[in-house]
């Protein structure tokens, strides 16, 4: 079956170090999203992507990149410039069409903690 | 300016009843899409119902229908015969047709909480 996986379900990172999250899809979506959820709150978007190659920031791009060296692929790293990472991370993918009913696709999450 | 409204932070609501989920939107194009996801608290999103601006219906998915009132720019997502398993936060958000982006634009969410 078709769909986004993120992982890992679980990332623990120590003061000063990159991590990295990975999310891939099989449902040759174009366009891919990175948003960050804090509990209880809503999603912000992070970085997004529409092509192979290409990527946007979104409203809270700092102290985070993403590469999109490949379709299916789109992983965020959250760097020791973020001062505050430790929050739930969704992956959503789309088809990049005029489309109204696309939605997203997302992925189960990763829960970062800083520890 | 919130171009998505949630209104409601937090609802509890008994067993059985129905429940009205509020949503407002706010855009000047007449092409758009609007769409509820479900986030259960173990963090997956999963889409409930769409709506088109030109759809002349309500849009219904099982116990799920959407209050679509073009003229108050209001789409509510009405969940009937509520269940345990409906506890979660749901979320509204909108597809503009001139966004040339294709992405969606979210809502602050909605916690229900069905009480047994």
């Amino acid at each position: 079956d078709g769909g986004i996986t993120q992982s890992p379900k679980y990332l623990f990172r120590k003061e000063g170090q990159n991590v990295t999250l990975s999310c891939e899809q099989n449902l040759n979506h174009d366009a891919m999203y990175w948003y960050r959820q804090d509990p209880g709150q809503g999603l912000r978007l992070i970085y997004y992507s529409q092509i192979v190659n290409d990527f946007q920031k979104g409203d809270i791009a700092e102290g985070y990149s993403v590469s999109r060296e490949k379709k299916e692929s789109f992983p965020l790293t959250v760097t020791s410039a973020q001062k505050n990472p430790t929050a739930f991370y969704l992956c959503a993918s789309s088809i990049a069409s005029s489309g109204l009913h696309y939605g997203y696709t997302f992925g189960s999450g990763t829960r970062l903690t800083v520890v | 300016a919130q171009k998505i409204t949630q209104t409601q932070p937090g609802m509890f609501v008994q067993e059985k009843e129905a429940v009205t989920l509020d949503c407002t939107y706010d855009t000047s194009d007449p092409s758009y899409g609007l769409f509820w996801y479900k986030q259960p608290s173990s963090g997956e999103m999963i889409f409930l119902i769409y709506q088109g601006s030109y759809d002349q219906q309500n849009a219904t998915e099982g116990r799920y229908s959407l209050n679509f009132q073009k003229a108050r720019k209001s789409a509510n997502l009405v969940i009937s015969a509520s269940q345990l398993g409906d506890s979660a936060m749901y979320f509204c958000a909108m597809r503009e047709g001139r966004d040339s982006n294709y992405q969606l634009i979210w809502g602050a969410g909605t916690k229900l909480i069905i009480k047994p």
